[in-house]
């Protein structure tokens, strides 16, 4: 199984300010033949199902705000918030979609600083 | 629009079984995986399995197979997930998923309400 390693397990941010969360997989979810890594973000708050952000690392879903974005490859991933709102408050997984079985991330728990 | 709607909550006892329906509309239910995730309170998501509207076939967490069974019925768009011999660690919400597009079925994109089921004596 992919083991799916996020950082930190909680982050602080002032309102406006950066928040950058990072996720490391044991193995790489680089699909060779479209050059683009199977990895998922999800944005969790308390009593909702998960909500996906970001697919293959860096595309946004619609309708997700443009201050969310994702980079990395390989094995090497980060979701970054641009500015934050009081309405990201909430706890975010990585996910690989490489290969079965699923595995997510721990959640990484974001609040105002 | 896509939608995927969940059974209530249940309450077990321990080695009972319990059986949660993902009831699916707004599209073409045979065109899509039905995967299921749980997640314990407080805790992480964890995939439990999932199943092929279209022929059945079916994988499951290699830590559940023993116990897990999912089906579909594709006269009613609806998929199951039935756990047996329940334990107190099987307390969780289960959610229900169906891929985000017909390009990669292990990509979610929808997701149901999620069903709380709780073991205990």
């Amino acid at each position: 199984d992919i083991v799916m390693t996020q950082s930190p397990d909680s982050l602080a941010v002032s309102l406006g300010e950066r928040a950058t969360i990072n996720c490391k997989s044991s193995q790489s979810v680089l699909y060779s033949s479209t050059n683009k890594s199977f990895l998922a973000w999800f944005q969790q708050k308390p009593g909702q199902p998960p909500k996906l952000l970001i697919y293959r690392a860096s595309t946004r879903e619609s309708g997700v705000p443009g201050r969310f974005s994702g980079s990395g490859s390989g094995t090497d991933f980060d979701l970054t918030i641009s500015s934050l709102q009081a309405e990201d408050v909430a706890i975010y997984y990585c996910q690989q979609y490489y290969s079965s079985p699923l595995t997510f991330g721990g959640g990484t728990k974001v609040e105002i600083k | 629009q896509v939608q995927l709607v969940q059974s209530g909550a249940e309450v077990r006892k321990p080695g009972a079984s319990v059986k949660v329906s993902c009831k699916a509309s707004g599209y073409t239910f045979t065109g899509y995986t039905i995967t299921w995730v749980r997640q314990a309170p407080g805790q992480g998501l964890e995939w439990v399995g999932r199943v092929s509207t279209y022929n059945g076939n079916r994988d499951y967490a290699q830590k559940l197979q023993d116990r897990v069974t999912m089906t579909t019925d594709t006269s009613t768009g609806t998929a199951y997930m039935e756990l047996r011999r329940l334990r107190s660690d099987d307390t969780a919400v289960y959610y229900c998923a169906r891929p985000l597009d017909g390009q990669n079925h292990l990509l979610l994109g929808y997701w149901g309400q999620g069903t709380l089921v709780t073991v205990s004596s």
